[in-house]
């Protein structure tokens, strides 16, 4: 059964620091996906990561796969407040899709 | 945009009636989800579909049922409604491309009292 762990699960900080969320999950996977969710909203895709070693950015967020390690990361440089939401990792193993239960985070101006 | 919709967006019904609530695609996309999203729990698997008539289950597939007659809509059916069953429910798809992203609809809220 495949299990996917996110810690942490919520996280303060201020702006401008950095951060890491974490996404640990069970078995071998084919692909992860990383979402953000804003309050009261649907999910929006941020990354797909589809192999091991890969690495993507977009602004101030960085994620990244070591399939070896079955672990993702999501980085965050010099956070600013807009970038306050919940955050999940989503891994793929077949055709089943299986979510972390998410980080929120909150940026303190 | 990813040409997703749902209905209804909001629902409130009694225990015991029946519910289903509809996922539709503007695209011929061949695989599509359903899932429960709670308070802690982050987001459920209930059933998913990789095409006309084939559905498999997910992590939290009792008390739902699903069918697909044809690729643009998949339905989800509570057959007899219970309050554990008040949620969001969300949608997806997966985009055939080279990352096989997925897309979200935008939820239906569901009450059951």
């Amino acid at each position: 059964e495949l299990k996917v762990e996110q810690n942490p699960l919520f996280l303060s900080m201020q702006e401008g620091k950095n951060y890491t969320i974490y996404c640990n999950y069970s078995t071998t996977s084919d692909r992860l996906y990383w979402y953000r969710q804003d309050p009261g909203k649907s999910l929006e895709s941020l990354f797909v990561l589809l192999s091991n070693g890969a690495v993507k950015q977009e602004g101030r967020l960085m994620a990244s796969l070591d399939t070896k390690a079955r672990l993702s990361t999501l980085h965050i440089t010099a956070a600013v407040h807009d970038l306050s939401a919940t955050y999940f990792c989503a891994v793929v193993i077949r055709d089943k899709i299986i979510f972390g239960k998410g980080t929120r985070l909150h940026i303190l101006p | 945009d990813a040409g997703i919709t749902q209905s209804p967006r909001h629902k409130v019904t009694e225990t015991g009636t029946p519910v289903t609530l509809r996922c539709h695609q503007t695209e011929n996309h061949r695989y599509m989800y359903w899932y429960r999203q709670d308070p802690g729990h982050g987001l459920r698997l209930i059933h998913y579909s990789y095409g006309v008539k084939d559905t498999d289950k997910g992590e939290v597939s009792d008390g739902y049922s699903v069918s697909r007659s044809k690729t643009e809509d998949f339905l989800l059916t509570l057959e007899s409604a219970t309050s554990s069953q008040t949620s969001v429910y969300f949608c997806a798809i997966i985009f055939s491309s080279l990352y096989n992203e997925q897309f979200f609809g935008p939820g239906t809220r569901l009450t059951v009292l």
